[in-house]
């Protein structure tokens, strides 16, 4: 059981916009930001989004991260077939002292 | 650029200690303060954060595995390791190293290892 809660899935047909959320607590989205990652097939995650809505150098602008209260979410706009993978949100919990992932989101292309 | 690089025994048997390195190339660790952070990934599942360990060598561990990991920092490698204590299968997993920014901020990632824990 993870302590941020993704949905295990989402989809999308090429062109559509789509959004993964991430729900946690006053311990952790509240107090601090949310980092996303994408993991393609057989890869290694890679930094998508910092700092809650902040994108690292070469990442799309199809790509974009929001924060609300103890929520946050992943937003792609321009679905495109090579944005099929799995999608992590992070962050550091207060309580825990610890980082906490959520448990991902298998995002399919139709 | 920074790149990270996991490396270690792909088998090990139950109750035995694993032990990764983790070398990074592209600049000294000790050149920034940054936390060195270990995660793992079982087959088919998430990610699983099992601590970090700062350039001066200060860590932090998950509550559910602290009993059993130790991570170090060895400056003059510029690697970092992590070993873990009395394995069970239950540890299988792909085994990354990340550098931590800030947070759960963690950029660049190794490619990973694959450790098996079966006798």
């Amino acid at each position: 059981q993870s302590v941020l809660t993704q949905p295990p899935s989402a989809s999308g047909t090429p062109g559509q916009r789509v959004t993964i959320s991430c729900s946690g607590s006053s311990s952790n989205i509240g107090r601090n930001s949310v980092n996303w990652y994408q993991q393609l097939p057989g890869m290694a995650p890679k930094l998508l989004i910092h700092s809650s809505s902040q994108r690292p150098s070469g990442v799309p602008d199809r790509f974009s991260g929001s924060k609300s209260g103890t929520s946050a979410s992943l937003a792609i706009s321009g679905l495109q077939s090579e944005d099929e993978a799995d999608y992590y949100c992070a962050t550091w919990d207060d309580s825990l002292i610890s980082v906490v992932f959520g448990g991902g989101t298998k995002l399919t292309v139709l | 650029q920074v790149q990270l690089q996991e490396s270690g025994p792909g088998l090990v048997k139950p109750s035995q200690t694993l032990a990764l390195t983790c070398t990074v190339s592209g600049g000294p660790i000790s050149s920034d303060n940054y936390y060195w952070t270990w995660i793992r990934q079982p087959a088919g599942k998430g990610l699983e954060w099992i601590g970090r360990v700062y350039t001066t060598g200060g860590t932090n561990y998950n509550p559910s595995l602290k009993s059993r990991v130790t991570a170090s920092v060895d400056t003059s490698k510029n690697q970092i390791s992590l070993k873990m204590s009395s394995v069970t299968a239950a540890d299988t997993a792909v085994y990354y190293c990340a550098r931590d920014l800030g947070y759960s901020w963690l950029d660049p990632w190794g490619q990973g290892i694959l450790v098996t824990v079966s006798s």
